[in-house]
């Protein structure tokens, strides 16, 4: 079974632009996850998709954005890069059902450099 | 509040050797523990989960956790280190004040370095 993809791998911006990041789940998944990871604040947590559906979402302020779709695979957004905004972006998937104890698997992330 | 604490930046071991990777957690109600790896430009791979019953767990790889409840901890341990064991390590643990969902709080992360 083919594990979790993202794509752009590598992704350079600049401030001010915009980026949209891609993630398809592992087959049969239907919970999609993202992080951020930094040196400095380490892993957090951006938001998890559930059948197409928001079901949580992290500290972070609206420039940050996601959706599902019907196929599971996710994408998230953000608006007007800041240079904090430079980061691994991490997306996992799990089945999403039978309860919280489900693992997540997590996809090889896209690392964003803004500039 | 719901917190996960690796009090190890790092972690330096002889090839051979015992590892021991320490966790400790703070949660409401009972904990849904987990330990993730991540080697240098990767993601992260899963290596073992606590869920409920035994106190020792055994995952990917030869690694096994012990949970103890009264201590609050879930060490990450393994009998015998290789060199192929560095990486960063990381402890998380479910978050469960936002209800049956996905979100996982994680630890700092320990970097283990094992020496030949």
């Amino acid at each position: 079974k083919a594990g979790v993809t993202q794509t752009p791998r590598y992704l350079i911006k600049t401030r001010g632009q915009q980026v949209t990041l891609s993630c398809s789940p592992i087959s049969g998944h239907r919970s999609v996850s993202w992080y951020q990871q930094t040196p400095g604040q380490g892993l957090q947590f951006l938001f998890e998709y559930f059948s197409e559906t928001q079901r949580n979402k992290g500290n972070f302020p609206g420039r940050f954005s996601g959706r599902q779709f019907s196929n599971s695979r996710s994408e998230m957004n953000v608006s007007t890069l800041e240079l904090g905004d430079s980061a691994l972006y991490l997306c996992a998937s799990s089945l999403g059902t039978g309860g919280s104890y489900n693992e997540q698997f997590f996809g090889p992330g896209t690392r964003l450099t803004v500039l | 509040a719901q917190s996960v604490a690796q009090p190890e930046d790092q972690v330096n071991v002889a090839e051979g050797n015992p590892l021991t990777v320490k966790c400790t957690y703070s949660v409401s109600g009972n904990p849904y523990l987990f330990w993730y790896v991540q080697y240098p430009n990767r993601g992260l791979q899963f290596l073992l989960k606590y869920i409920t019953g035994d106190n020792l767990v055994k995952g990917s790889y030869g690694f096994e956790a012990e949970f103890n409840k009264s201590q609050t901890s879930f060490h990450l341990k393994k009998p015998s280190a290789l060199v192929s064991d560095s990486a960063l390590y990381f402890c998380a643990v479910r978050d469960m004040r936002s209800g049956n969902t996905g979100k996982l709080i994680f630890g700092q992360g320990t970097t283990l370095q094992v020496k030949p």
